[in-house]
């Protein structure tokens, strides 16, 4: 079955302790991206990468970092995560057709909650 | 720079009613992708559809069709004899040529359908 997958669904940490949060996909996908949802914001996008070891900001990337060392993994990492990280955090990922003309499909979320 | 509008915050029908939700963007390049997707209760975000800058066609699948207009910078999206599964969170999406790789999303409708 096409999907991606995100782990943890839901985490509860403290200030200043690291974590990380993966994201797998096994549709061969080209792009990933790491999307934050808050209430009135909407989605806006962290990080986004278009291949292996290419990354690239979003519009919120301050305290994130990300990596891509396989094409089917893209994990989030918060070094040094902070209240104003709480948030539903998704993956999604797509092929590349032109520029990103193919729709994302996205995972399950991540409830993240920084006390 | 990109942006997607969608000004409605919150709408509420009844069943059986026709509903529109509003999509305004604005982009400075020629080529460019507008997508819909849904975000029920569940919280999963299912993609909608696609359509690209050159093409204003119309299209109608099902109860749903799309109004992408040029002219406006708008691409609407209205939903015939709503039903109560159609409660949801609808995002209007957008990504150009603009020299990166980023999606914009609105900051969504909810759609509320009442019984």
């Amino acid at each position: 079955e096409a999907q991606v997958t995100q782990n943890p669904r839901y985490l509860i940490t403290v200030t200043g302790k690291k974590l990380t949060v993966t994201c797998s996909q096994n549709m061969n996908h080209e792009y990933m991206s790491w999307y934050r949802q808050d209430p009135g914001l909407g989605l806006r996008q962290i990080y986004y990468s278009m291949n292996v070891e290419v990354t690239d900001k979003g519009d919120v990337p301050e305290g994130y970092k990300v990596s891509r060392k396989e094409k089917r993994n893209f994990p989030l990492i918060l070094e040094s995560p902070s209240p104003n990280q709480t948030s539903l955090y998704f993956c999604a990922s797509s092929g590349l057709a032109g520029a990103t003309g193919y729709e994302q499909y996205f995972g399950p979320g991540t409830r993240l909650t920084v006390t | 720079a990109q942006k997607v509008t969608q000004a409605q915050t919150e709408i509420s029908v009844v069943e059986k009613e026709d509903v529109t939700l509003d999509c305004v963007y604005e982009t400075r390049d020629t080529t460019y992708y507008l997508f819909w997707y849904k975000q029920p209760p569940s919280g999963e975000l299912v993609f909608l559809i696609r359509r690209n800058s050159f093409d204003e066609q119309n299209e109608i699948s099902g109860r749903y069709s799309w109004n992408f207009q040029k002219s406006t910078s708008s691409f609407n999206f209205t939903i015939t004899a709503s039903q109560v599964v159609d409660s949801a969170v609808y995002f209007c999406a957008l990504s150009d040529f603009s020299g990166t790789y980023k999606y914009i999303f609105g900051t969504g409708t909810r759609l509320k359908v009442l019984a």
